[in-house]
């Protein structure tokens, strides 16, 4: 079956332009994640969304980052006024109600922002 | 403070030989603990988890995880390396009551013949 999708898969953006990420998770899954992984670093946690519950916002490292989920599922994130350092690949992740430690990753979105 | 520390960025090992990556956790709250591994230009994949039955976690490809409280560790391995296995794992923790899991900084597995 279908896995997660993310689009795009490589995006370049000048400082201070506003990007938009998209992520589709596996069908059926409740759950859904947004990380960010810079280069030498680990996965840095930004959002979780779990059904219609309020999303879990607190990874968000400033006001220039959201993210929304339309029907409990498509989810995008957006970045305000990029930076040079909002450089990094964007993860997004999937699972199934109550099984958060079996996520499914999408390949992500390389960002670069010159 | 919730926290996971891989030891080693990089590990070298030759096809055939033991492979041992390391992590260990902060103790402050009981964990679940899982191995993620990530090919290249591949996504993250669950390689195996701890989540309080049995110490010793098997998972898939042949590796496998002891979980050591008196240590606060939960070390990855395989009894012997191949060249598919090259790639990037992750320790991952998840402390009860909390939606987040916490992921290490990685640790890379270089194979060579």
């Amino acid at each position: 079956g279908a896995g997660v999708s993310q689009s795009p898969s490589n995006k370049v953006t000048e400082k201070g332009k506003d990007v938009e990420l998209r992520c589709d998770p596996i069908s059926g899954h409740t759950a859904l994640y947004w990380y960010r992984q810079s280069l030498g670093q680990g996965l840095e946690f930004l959002i979780y969304f779990q059904g219609n519950s309020a999303p879990d916002k607190s990874g968000l490292p400033s006001d220039r980052f959201s993210a929304e989920r339309t029907g409990g599922s498509v989810s995008t994130l957006t970045i305000q006024r990029t930076q040079q350092e909002d450089s990094a690949v964007y993860l997004c992740a999937s699972s199934l109600e109550g099984q958060l430690y079996e996520q499914y990753f999408g390949p992500g979105t390389r960002l670069t922002v010159t | 403070a919730q926290s996971v520390t891989q030891l080693d960025s990089h590990v070298s090992v030759s096809e055939g030989t033991p492979v041992l990556l390391r992590c260990n956790y902060s103790s402050s709250y009981s964990p679940s603990l899982f191995w993620y591994v990530q090919h290249p230009n591949k996504g993250l994949q669950l390689l195996l988890k701890y989540t309080s039955a049995a110490t010793l976690v098997k998972g898939i490809n042949g590796f496998e995880a002891e979980f050591k409280k008196s240590e606060t560790s939960f070390h990855l391995t395989k009894p012997s390396a191949h060249m598919s296995d090259a790639a990037e794992y992750f320790c991952v923790v998840r402390y009860t009551g909390f939606q987040k899991l916490v992921f290490g900084t990685g640790t890379r597995l270089l194979v060579s013949p």
